[in-house]
């Protein structure tokens, strides 16, 4: 089975650019999360969504940072514009409902971002 | 909120005994998970405890006191390759499947 997929990978930009980065969970679960890591912050959840709708977006640092799902399949985070401090791993990850395996979500490889 | 430490980092040697803890605070705990993480990977699922007591895994077991607002992970007969990071997540009764992570442990493992 595939598991969570992400892309870009890598990606490299300027500074006052837009970043998009997509993810497609794994098919049938119906959580999907956006968690950022760096050195000094670990690993910090952006934004959640049950069912392709948003539930809680308080981790979403600011203004530049928006998340979509418009499907069960598909997700963007997207940072516009870009700064240097959002240089970090984004993690997209997904689950299927509380009680069939306890808190067990499953992460895609990460998009490693670096602003310059 | 919920927030969880963990110590930052933690050195054994092969084949012997470690033992990660964490500590939680937090309103409307859903009980404890335990994740790995490679240098350049993913975290990956080890182990979750929604009950007090001991949970075992193969070599690994994990352990949580809701009391005590306490839990650890034990590594048995370490590996070289057992060397990551491993974070406690907690569980939330008020945001459906959400799960905060700790502040992760760098394990070492040395021949």
């Amino acid at each position: 089975d595939a598991g969570v997929i992400q892309s870009p990978r890598h990606e490299v930009t300027e500074m006052g650019q837009e970043v998009t980065l997509r993810c497609k969970p794994i098919s049938g679960h119906n959580s999907l999360f956006w968690y950022r890591q760096t050195m000094m912050r670990g690993l910090e959840l952006l934004i959640y969504f049950n069912n392709n709708v948003p539930i809680d977006d308080s981790g979403m640092p600011e203004d530049r940072f928006s998340a979509k799902m418009p499907n069960a399949s598909f997700s963007t985070l997207k940072i516009q514009p870009s700064e240097p401090r959002d240089s970090a791993v984004y993690f997209c990850a997904s689950t299927t409902a509380r009680g069939v395996s306890g808190n067990t979500i499953y992460f895609g490889e990460g998009s490693w971002l670096t602003v310059v | 909120g919920q927030s969880l430490e963990q110590p930052s980092e933690v050195t054994a040697v092969e084949g012997a005994i470690v033992q990660i803890n964490c500590t939680y605070q937090t309103s409307g705990f859903y009980g404890l998970s335990w994740y790995q993480q490679h240098d350049g990977g993913a975290p990956t699922f080890l182990s979750y405890n929604a009950l007090d007591g001991l949970e075992e895994t193969g070599r690994f077991s994990s352990f949580l006191s809701r009391s005590d607002s306490y839990g650890y992970l034990l590594l048995q007969e370490l590996q070289m390759k057992d060397s990551a990071s491993y974070f406690c997540a907690g569980g939330d009764t008020g945001g459906g499947n959400k799960l905060t992570f700790g502040t992760g442990t760098q394990l070492k493992v040395e021949l």
